[in-house]
């Protein structure tokens, strides 16, 4: 049974760079049919997608907060991780990845299809 | 601000059924059959209920069904339990930040 495990720190200063891990045990980041996903969600708030990425490498982001981000695989330790640079008190969410089914793309859209299988979830505050 | 909209609430008493709206554009909602549904209990992580406008993942309760009519997509939940009572949000194959606002579901 495919299960999935946030990790990183809970507590992230202003303007540092908040990362995180999730590893994926039971089953291979490197399957061949499914991308990997980060979504956040601010207390009281909800869902946003933050990226995800294929296990090739390969990314795409939500475009609001492309500039910040980077997601990377390491499918030698069946992690992905992601990095979120020049925090402030608004990056402050509960932080959640997931497996990404997307239906690949067309016309240079890609087509999301469903997040199946997500982490519990971290909480990431940030603060001074 | 999420591109989908969902009404902030609904609400049904146990044995009822009731739906959740999610309304898109021609751009989203209404330009692919992926939509996707998720139940998110308090604390907990988002479950799938739904894919691709109608389809269950196994182990999901039949009580559970999704549709789609031009730009807006649905949810329906028949025969209203007490466990059902929880948040949920649609997503849509492309938006900004591919989730709704969110609803939450109250049971009488």
């Amino acid at each position: 049974q495919l299960q999935l495990q946030e990790s990183g720190p809970g507590l992230v200063k202003p303007s540092e760079t908040l990362s995180l891990t999730c590893t994926v045990s039971g089953g291979s980041i490197s399957s061949s049919s499914y991308y990997w996903g980060w979504i956040r969600q601010p207390p009281g708030k909800g869902l946003e997608w933050i990226g995800s990425i294929y296990y090739s490498g390969s990314t795409y982001y939500n475009p609001s907060l492309k500039s910040r981000v980077t997601i990377s695989v390491d499918t030698s330790k069946n992690q992905f991780s992601l990095k979120l640079s020049s925090v402030t008190a608004a990056d402050t969410a509960v932080y959640y990845c997931a497996r990404h089914l997307l239906a690949g793309t067309v016309a240079g859209t890609t087509l999301s299809v469903a997040f199946d299988i997500w982490g519990q979830g971290t909480m990431v505050t940030v603060s001074s | 601000q999420s591109a989908l909209t969902q009404p902030a609430s609904v609400s049904g008493s146990p044995g009822q059924s009731i739906t959740i709206s999610c309304t898109g554009t021609s751009s989203d909602v209404g330009g692919y059959n992926y939509v996707s549904w998720y139940q998110q209990h308090p604390g907990k992580a988002p479950k799938l209920m739904i894919y691709d406008v109608s389809n269950r993942p196994s182990g999901v309760s039949n009580r559970f069904s999704g549709s789609k009519s031009g730009n807006t997509a649905s949810l329906t939940i028949s025969g209203l339990q007490a466990e059902d009572e929880a948040d949920y949000y649609c997503s849509s194959y492309t938006s900004s930040s591919l989730f709704g606002g969110g609803t939450k579901l109250t049971v009488l």
